[in-house]
């Protein structure tokens, strides 16, 4: 079965930092483009970053320099890296694979509160 | 930066036809997708390249994307239809997501 599991969440002061975790089965994550799409409660889905299969990276202005996308091909899972956390930084983060210009695939997503 | 636009909310009866639009500057000469999203639940893709289905997909849910503006139709709305529709597109190597849009079946 074609999914991703996301995983990381979790309670953050400001300033601080974590890592999420992008699982996949069913495909391989460096073949396909994969992003992180995050959505702040009641809001609608803003774009985070996208990674390539040449490796390229890019970032949406919000995140730009604070926000760092990974894989692990053996692990086949997919990574972003968030620091200097700020309250607005506060969604779900939901990674997804892009496959003809559209999301075609999305995890369940992983809530990230950043609040003292 | 580029900009797409939706309106917040639209109604419509069972059985007739909604449609959701999406502006932005001559978003017609990029491909625009589409995805339903209901309470909870993480958004599934609709509408590819302006008028693709993918599998599953129903087909009463249809696209179409000229000028200014993509639009999503849904034909003989459902109940189960009930949901918030986002746009999206890329504007080179950025992606951009319309505000999205409350379809409200009554």
């Amino acid at each position: 079965e074609v999914q991703l599991v996301e995983s990381g969440g979790g309670l953050i002061q400001p300033g601080g930092s974590v890592r999420l975790s992008c699982a996949a089965s069913g495909f391989t994550v460096s073949s396909n483009y994969m992003s992180w799409v995050r959505q702040a409660p009641g809001k609608g889905l803003e774009w985070v970053s996208d990674i390539y299969t040449g490796g390229n990276k890019y970032y949406g202005d919000s995140v730009k320099g604070r926000f760092t996308i990974s894989r692990d091909n053996s692990k086949n899972t997919l990574y972003l890296q968030m620091n200097s956390l700020r309250a607005e930084d506060t969604a779900v983060y939901y990674c997804a694979r892009k496959v003809h210009d559209g999301f075609d695939i999305w995890g369940q997503g992983t809530m990230v509160t950043v609040s003292s | 930066s580029y900009e797409l636009t939706q309106p917040p909310s639209v109604s419509v009866s069972p059985g007739q036809t909604a449609s959701i639009t999406c502006s932005g500057d001559k978003l017609g000469d990029k491909y625009a997708c589409w995805y339903q999203q209901k309470p909870g639940q993480s958004p599934v893709l609709v509408i590819y390249q302006d008028i693709k289905r993918p599998s599953g997909i129903p087909e009463r849910f249809s696209g179409s994307n000229s000028g200014n503006t993509a639009t999503l139709t849904i034909s003989g709305t459902q109940a189960m239809d009930e949901a918030d529709y986002y746009c999206q597109a890329w504007d080179g190597s950025t992606v951009v997501f319309g505000g999205g849009t409350k379809l409200t079946v009554l």
